[in-house]
């Protein structure tokens, strides 16, 4: 079944560490995206990519970093995390054109004590 | 950045009336889109409504798009417990921009 994973749900950790979110789709899109949402709030763009090789930042600054090596993986790493890192990450994909439904993942909440 | 504010923050209603929320947005678009999302998890999509058209119906939803005044509105009848989300729309200009969405509670 086609689908767009993501882990863990749920992260709880101390400040400084390095930690990825991992997150997979098996619908074999192009575009793939990282979102950032606190409890309530909108949904900001903090990265995406087009394809294999390709990784941009989006609106919202970061200081995470993203890969994408094969098609259907699309990670994301905090070098090292913060309390203000704390929040809601949800990966998402679509097929081009890139202006058609997003398929989103269930999310990653973050908490960095 | 924000594109699209929806309007209002929050609704309560009771199940079995209308829910409307309403989307405005600043730029030309090249689409509409609807997407739900329950408390925690991820976001579905609902439906999309492109630049050129004024309505579109899709189940128990219905969305209306002008132009001319840069908004759209989401209709859901006949409610139910069920559609208790957060309701967002999304504008495509360049890339996808999100609001802050409008949280809807229907009342059993």
């Amino acid at each position: 079944e086609a689908d767009i994973y993501q882990t863990p749900r749920y992260l709880v950790i101390g400040t400084g560490k390095k930690i990825t979110l991992e997150c997979s789709q098996t619908m074999g899109h192009d575009k793939m995206y990282w979102y950032q949402q606190d409890p309530g709030m909108e949904l900001h763009l903090i990265h995406y990519s087009y394809g294999v090789n390709s990784t941009e930042k989006g609106d919202l600054s970061s200081e995470s970093t993203v890969s994408r090596i094969r098609t259907e993986h699309f990670p994301l790493t905090l070098e090292s995390a913060r309390p203000s890192h704390t929040s809601q990450y949800l990966c998402a994909s679509s097929e081009f054109p890139d202006w058609g439904e997003q398929f989103f993942g269930p999310g990653t909440r973050l908490t960095v004590l | 950045s924000q594109q699209g504010e929806e309007d209002p923050q929050a609704l309560s209603i009771q199940e079995g009336e209308n829910a409307t929320m309403n989307c405005s947005y600043k730029t030309s678009i090249n689409n509409l889109q609807w997407y739900r999302q329950n408390s925690g998890r991820g976001l579905v999509h609902l439906i999309l409504i492109r630049s050129n058209e004024r309505e579109k119906h899709s189940g128990r939803l219905r969305v209306t798009l002008d132009t001319s005044k840069k908004s759209s509105s989401l209709l859901i009848t006949a409610s139910r417990a069920a559609d208790t989300a957060s309701y967002f729309c999304a504008t495509f200009d360049n890339d996808m921009r999100f609001g802050a969405g409008t949280r809807l509670t229907v009342k059993p």
